[in-house]
Parts: C-alpha cells; sequence; structure tokens
C-alpha cells in the first residue's frame, strides 16, 4: 500500500531560525514528489516538485531534497518567517495507472516572533 | 484566472440532510479532484474526472456521496444523506494532464 509518512508532527521555531521537515514515503513505482504549503483556511499550494532524478529542489527561502534510494525528502526552509506558520504537506504520485497522488498528513509549522 | 471557485465557503446543516457542495475548475483543466480534509486523517481523494467522466471513485466513502461533473466547468459533490462525521474541509482542485494541481479554498462542512 502506497503511504507517505511526515515528520515532525507540529513544529514551533523563533523568527529567523532553520528548520527541516522530513518525509518518508513507500509509493512505487515513483512519478514525483511535491511538497505543498497550506496556510489556515486555505487550498494547498505547491512550493517544490522532484522527479527521480532530481534530488534538490529551491524555492527562495525552501530547498527540498530527495533520496531516491532510501525514499526520503527533506524540506529545509531557511531564515524562517511568520508568513511561513502554516501545514507543509509531502505528496508523492505513482507512475503506475492514473498518476493518482498519495498525501502525506502535513507537519504544522508556527514561528514566532 | 480566478483560480478554483468552491461554494459555500461554510455549510452548517442537521444530520440527515442532503448537502451539496459546488466547484468551479479552472478554464481549460481537464481534470478534476474532489478531495476530503480532517485532522485525523489529512487529505484524502474522493474521485476524480477527466474531461467530465468519473475515473475512479474509490475514495468514495460510501453510498452516501456521489459526485457529477454535467460540464467542463462545474461539478459537485453531494451528501445524502449527511452524517456528523461527515464533517471535513472538502476541497476541489483541477490540472491539465501531466501539470500540478491547483486547489481551490476549500468548504468547511459541519454536520450537527
Amino acid at each position: 500500500k502506497n503511504q507517505v509518512e511526515q515528520s515532525p508532527q507540529s513544529l514551533i521555531i523563533l523568527e529567523g531560525k532553520n528548520c527541516t521537515l522530513q518525509c518518508n514515503y513507500t509509493v512505487s513505482p515513483f512519478s514525483n514528489l511535491r511538497w505543498y504549503k497550506q496556510d489556515t483556511g486555505r487550498g494547498p499550494v505547491s512550493l517544490t516538485i522532484m522527479t527521480f532524478s532530481e534530488n534538490t529542489k529551491s524555492n527562495g527561502r525552501y530547498t527540498a531534497t530527495l533520496d531516491a534510494d532510501t525514499k526520503q525528502s527533506s524540506l529545509h526552509i531557511t531564515a524562517s518567517q511568520l508568513s511561513d506558520s502554516a501545514s507543509y504537506i509531502c505528496v508523492v504520485t505513482s507512475s503506475g495507472g492514473s498518476y493518482i497522488p498519495t498525501f502525506g498528513r502535513g507537519t504544522s509549522l508556527i514561528v514566532h516572533p | 484566472d480566478a483560480g478554483v471557485i468552491q461554494s459555500p465557503r461554510h455549510e452548517v446543516t442537521e444530520m440527515g440532510q442532503e448537502v451539496t457542495l459546488r466547484c468551479k475548475p479552472i478554464s481549460g483543466h481537464d481534470y478534476l479532484f474532489w478531495y476530503r480534509q480532517t485532522m485525523m486523517r489529512g487529505l484524502e481523494l474522493l474521485i476524480y474526472f477527466n474531461n467530465n467522466v468519473p475515473i475512479d471513485d474509490s475514495g468514495m466513502p460510501e453510498d452516501r456521496f456521489s459526485a457529477k461533473m454535467p460540464n467542463a466547468s462545474f461539478s459537485t459533490l453531494k451528501i445524502q444523506p449527511s452524517e456528523p462525521r461527515d464533517s471535513a474541509v472538502y476541497f476541489c482542485a483541477s490540472r491539465v494532464s501531466g501539470t500540478e494541481q491547483y486547489f481551490g479554498p476549500g468548504t468547511r462542512l459541519t454536520v450537527t
């Protein structure tokens, strides 16, 4: 069964600090992995996407890494800002069949001033 | 483009009542997805359409749930009869084949 596990479940950091969120998956065959940011009361918005051959992708202060061998990904946030407070969801899509994504349950990040 | 539009944004109803959620996908997108999000289970795919045709409804929890897409610019998700455990945020998303999904703002459903 395809699964995506994220850790930690929640995280509180001070503004300006860095943090790293983790994602482990068992989705196979692998097509791509996305990180989404979901602000409270809104739908998820894509931050990065990586395919099998990519091991790092940046979007401003957000840097995602992918290790396809160990089936792990991380999202690193540099110099956090209050606006980074949100839920971060890891989504892995299989290339088998209909390209249906499997969602992690997300990491809730709170950035305090 | 206005993005994916969902209505209503909030719905409060009593157990046993029929609930209809609405979605207008982004123009030109040929895939439409319905998701449910709860604290316990996160985001769950309920059903998706390709070119207005339902492709996979294996995520629909039970016969009380039904979804239609009568044309390329409109879809509904209906729950009849509703139950308190249906309380969740329901998202609609759309995409063009091979690209990322764009999510709507969601409908927060509360069934009392």
